[in-house]
């Protein structure tokens, strides 16, 4: 079975410009989140959006925007790229059926994204 | 959204259980608390959740007292492989998971 899949792995931007992150669920999962890690820190909660609704949003600024795709994929854009933009971007997708026990996110690999 | 605390690195040997404590004092009546384990350059993995008092699957056991402002992530007889960062989180209704910034184990030989 097909995991998490996010593309690129990698990317090299310069500041100013701006970048377009993807990323595939698992096949039945409805919910698709995104996290920015930052190198030696935890990931921090970007978004997460449900049936193409976005459902929670963290404290980012609005050069941050994503969508999610009828087929449930996901796009993260990120604006007007600064240095400090540099972090491993990371896909989660999960059942989100309401449960708790449909709550575990299963991680992609990640987008290595750097500001230069 | 409840925070939480976890000691910023641990070390033990092979074949030793590991006990990681995270504190969450705001922890709301409806949070939960899940652990996830990191390896370098690669996505976190889920390890186990729970609500309250112990709960125990084929890789950990995590211990929630009935306060439920701590919890800890016990792993039997780590090996090499289980070095790796272990992140604490509690999270509410809107699933916005609040990450901590992990317990680097290592294990030693």
């Amino acid at each position: 079975d097909a995991g998490v899949t996010q593309s690129p792995t990698h990317l090299i931007k310069t500041r100013g410009q701006q970048v377009t992150l993807r990323c595939s669920p698992i096949s039945g999962h409805k919910s698709v989140s995104w996290y920015q890690q930052v190198l030696g820190q935890g990931p921090q909660f970007i978004f997460q959006y449900y049936e193409k609704e976005e459902r929670g949003r963290g404290n980012f600024p609005d050069r941050f925007s994503a969508r999610q795709f009828p087929n449930y994929s996901s796009e993260l854009n990120v604006n007007a790229l600064l240095l400090g933009d540099s972090a491993l971007y990371l896909c989660a997708s999960s059942l989100d059926l309401g449960s708790v026990e449909d709550n575990e996110q299963f991680f992609g690999p990640g987008t290595r994204l750097t500001v230069l | 959204l409840a925070k939480t605390t976890q000691p910023i690195s641990m070390d033990s040997y092979e074949g030793q259980e590991v006990n990681i404590t995270c504190s969450h004092n705001n922890i709301a009546t409806n949070d939960y608390i899940t652990w996830y384990q990191q390896f370098p350059s690669q996505g976190p993995r889920f390890i186990i959740q729970g609500y309250k008092t112990k709960v125990t699957n084929e890789v950990a056991s995590l211990f929630i007292p009935a306060d439920r402002k701590s919890s800890t992530l016990s792993l039997p007889r780590v090996s090499l492989s289980d070095t790796a960062v272990y992140y604490c989180l509690v999270g509410d209704r809107n699933y916005q998971l609040i990450w901590g910034a992990g317990t680097k184990l290592i294990i030693k030989p």
